[in-house]
């Protein structure tokens, strides 16, 4: 089993609608879990941040957390083309360690 | 601030020919990164450094080499290209310490083909 798994899609969704993006990961020891968006022909750059478990939200975005299921969310509210992007999940043991990185999600939004 | 640079942008080799990526970052971060990106596979760690003067190996190492002579440069060489090697290189950098978030900065990458 890898350590984080992650449908590649891709995922077309109309704008407007609501995304759901997943990862699930084995190491019940992850504690830093990330969203980074990389768009077409450019480098990854990180969307959400957070800590255990519980939800976050930043304007259109959420991300959630369930380390008891070992499963993290990404939701995306009235999704628009310019949300057409690759989203790789990402995780850590600390602040201090290296990342790991699910293989990211095609994501396009259909006008 | 440019952030984190990469030369070159594109690379065409011939398979046994050597050359050297080149990663710079102006943001005073401790540790430096080299990723390998292809279709399917993610992104893999190849080496990394957590300062200047060192190196460690991560997940897929063979067939390259770094240095980070200088805090701010992270360089990545193939000594004899190989038609595997054909893929998108990033760097990345973060600050060290848990005071910091655990965010990477990635560069624009390089697109580097091995005939």
């Amino acid at each position: 089993q890898k350590e984080v798994e992650q449908d590649p899609g891709p995922l077309s969704v109309p704008e407007g609608a609501i995304v759901s993006l997943n990862c699930t990961y084995s190491n019940s020891a992850f504690q830093y879990f990330m969203w980074y968006r990389q768009y077409s022909r450019k480098g990854p750059e990180l969307l959400m941040y957070t800590y255990s478990s519980g939800n976050k939200e930043d304007g259109r975005f959420t991300a959630q957390v369930d380390k008891s299921s070992k499963y993290i969310s990404l939701f995306i509210r009235d999704s628009q083309p310019s949300d057409s992007a690759t989203y790789l999940c990402a995780m850590s043991l600390n602040r201090d360690d290296k990342i790991i990185f699910g293989k990211g999600t095609r994501l396009h939004i259909l006008p | 601030n440019a952030g984190v640079t990469q030369t070159p942008k594109f690379r065409v080799l011939k398979t046994g020919q050597s050359m050297t990526l080149l990663c710079a970052q102006d943001m005073n971060h401790e540790y430096m990164y080299w990723y390998r990106q292809d279709p399917g596979m993610g992104l893999r760690l190849i080496h990394y450094s957590v300062g200047e003067g060192t190196t460690a190996k991560g997940e897929v190492p063979d067939g390259y080499n770094v240095s980070r002579l200088k805090k701010q440069n992270f360089l990545l060489g193939l000594e004899s290209a190989a038609p595997s090697q054909t893929s998108v290189y990033f760097c990345a950098s973060s600050f060290r310490g848990t005071l910091f978030k655990n965010e990477q900065f990635f560069g624009p990458g390089t697109r580097l083909t091995v005939l």
